[in-house]
């Protein structure tokens, strides 16, 4: 098993763009879930899903979407880039809720100009 | 308000030195689950360990034990006979048995471990 794979693994943007992370894991996770770790802060959970179909918001979703139309993706749009989504992206996966434990993926380190 | 204090912010050690790294947590609910994940230097989350608020029973993993007491909520995390692999980043999180719930993790704990 590969467990939760992101790409890309570095990307820059300029303020403005939009762009996809990446999101997939190959365990049969039904939960799957998106954070972001910035310096100070800790990691904050951005959206989350508890199987394909079904979506939420976490703590800070402005600016983010996400969808899950298969059990093994979840993509992380970013709608129109700013400096502010400086960060690195985590997606992680647990087999059945929140509370099971979590399997992070490898991150995403996205910088915006 | 759930909140997870990683109080040491960074700590030093020679390897071999036993270490432990504290965890303070607070929350009002009784039904919660408590987790530590490292992050070596090469930026990944690993997970080392869950426990839920029934289960007080200390664990020991190798080099690696944890004592949870409900008492001082507190989830300490000790390595014993520390080596230069184990320097990273250590967090602790707590998460809620609710829907909807988010891990609510401290802040970490940097740990250097020279030879």
């Amino acid at each position: 098993n590969a467990g939760v794979t992101q790409t890309p693994k570095f990307q820059v943007l300029k303020t403005g763009q939009s762009m996809t992370l990446q999101c997939a894991q190959d365990m049969n996770h039904e939960y799957m879930s998106w954070y972001r770790q910035d310096p100070g802060m800790g990691l904050r959970l951005i959206h989350y899903s508890v199987g394909a179909g079904i979506t939420d918001q976490g703590e800070v979703p402005n600016g983010y979407n996400v969808s899950r139309s298969t059990t093994e993706d979840f993509p992380l749009r970013l709608l129109s880039a700013a400096p502010s989504q400086t960060s690195v992206y985590f997606c992680a996966s647990s087999i059945g809720g929140a509370t099971d434990t979590q399997y992070f993926g490898p991150g995403t380190r996205l910088t915006v100009l | 308000a759930q909140k997870v204090t990683q109080a040491q912010t960074e700590i030093s050690v020679v390897e071999k030195e036993d270490v432990t790294l504290d965890c303070v947590y607070e929350t009002r609910d009784t039904t919660y689950y408590l987790f530590w994940y490292k992050q070596p230097p090469s930026g990944e989350l690993v997970f080392l360990i869950r426990r839920n608020s029934f289960d007080e029973q200390n664990e020991i993993s190798g080099r690696y034990s944890w004592n949870f007491q409900k008492s001082t909520s507190s989830f300490n995390f000790t390595i014993t006979a520390s080596q230069v692999v184990d320097s990273a980043v250590y967090f602790c999180a707590l998460i809620l048995n609710q829907a909807g719930t988010a891990l609510i993790f401290g802040k970490g704990t940097t740990l250097s471990v020279s030879s």
